[in-house]
């Protein structure tokens, strides 16, 4: 089944310690990419991928790191959490990024950071 | 910024068309339009997107705008499981922004 999965899907932490949430995609997509959606703000994007080793910032990508060292693995890094980024995240991946493709989006991760 | 503008919510019957509104003013020759909806506890899934023409496909139309300043996501007869987030985004064909900006969406709201 063609899916983007997400790892864990919730997660409490506390501040300053490092964390990592893992995006996997089997759909031999060349564009993946994290956003985050708090209340009242919608989804707002915060890394991006072209391809392996090709990452670009989004909207809001303070505070986040992302690799991308294998086609279907794009893990969203979270080196020191602060409170303001409890959040739920959403991985996307979709063929290209061309206009015409469409996202696959995997289940959200509700994050927690005390 | 968000470079489409959408009501916050909107409210309609059971089994009656829904007309969701979307403006793109600043669109660009090469920008698709494209609309996800996001149910409740879910991840956003896509529905529909189009280029120039109108589009239909078994889960809803798109009716573009001549000057594609504005489109509008139809759907024929709402049932409650159409009660979601719908969002409406611009995404370049040319590679020339892969930044993808989503907005608030609008809360759409089906009434037995």
């Amino acid at each position: 089944e063609a899916q983007v999965t997400q790892n864990p899907r919730y997660l409490i932490t506390v501040t300053g310690k490092k964390l990592t949430v893992t995006c996997s995609q089997n759909m031999n997509h060349e564009y993946m990419s994290w956003y985050r959606q708090d209340p009242g703000l919608g989804l707002r994007q915060i890394y991006y991928s072209m391809n392996v080793e090709v990452t670009d910032k989004g909207d809001v990508p303070e505070g986040y790191k992302v690799s991308r060292k294998e086609k279907r693995n794009f893990p969203l890094i979270l080196e020191s959490p602060s409170p303001n980024q409890t959040s739920l995240y959403f991985c996307a991946s979709s063929f290209t990024a061309r206009g015409g493709e469409t996202q696959y989006f995997g289940p959200g991760t509700r994050l927690l950071v005390l | 910024d968000a470079k489409t503008t959408q009501p916050n919510s909107m409210e309609s019957n059971e089994e009656e068309p829904v007309h969701l509104p979307c403006n793109h003013s600043t669109i660009s020759g090469t920008d698709y339009i494209h609309w996800y909806r996001q149910l409740p506890s879910q991840g956003p899934e896509y529905v529909i997107h189009g280029l120039t023409s109108n589009v239909n496909n078994r889960m809803a139309s798109l009716a573009i705008a001549e000057d594609r300043k504005s489109s509008t996501l139809i759907l024929h007869r709402a049932t409650l499981r159409d009660a979601a987030v719908y969002y409406c985004i611009l995404r370049d064909v040319g590679n020339r922004d892969d930044k993808i900006i989503f907005g608030k969406g609008t809360r759409l709201h089906i009434l037995p």
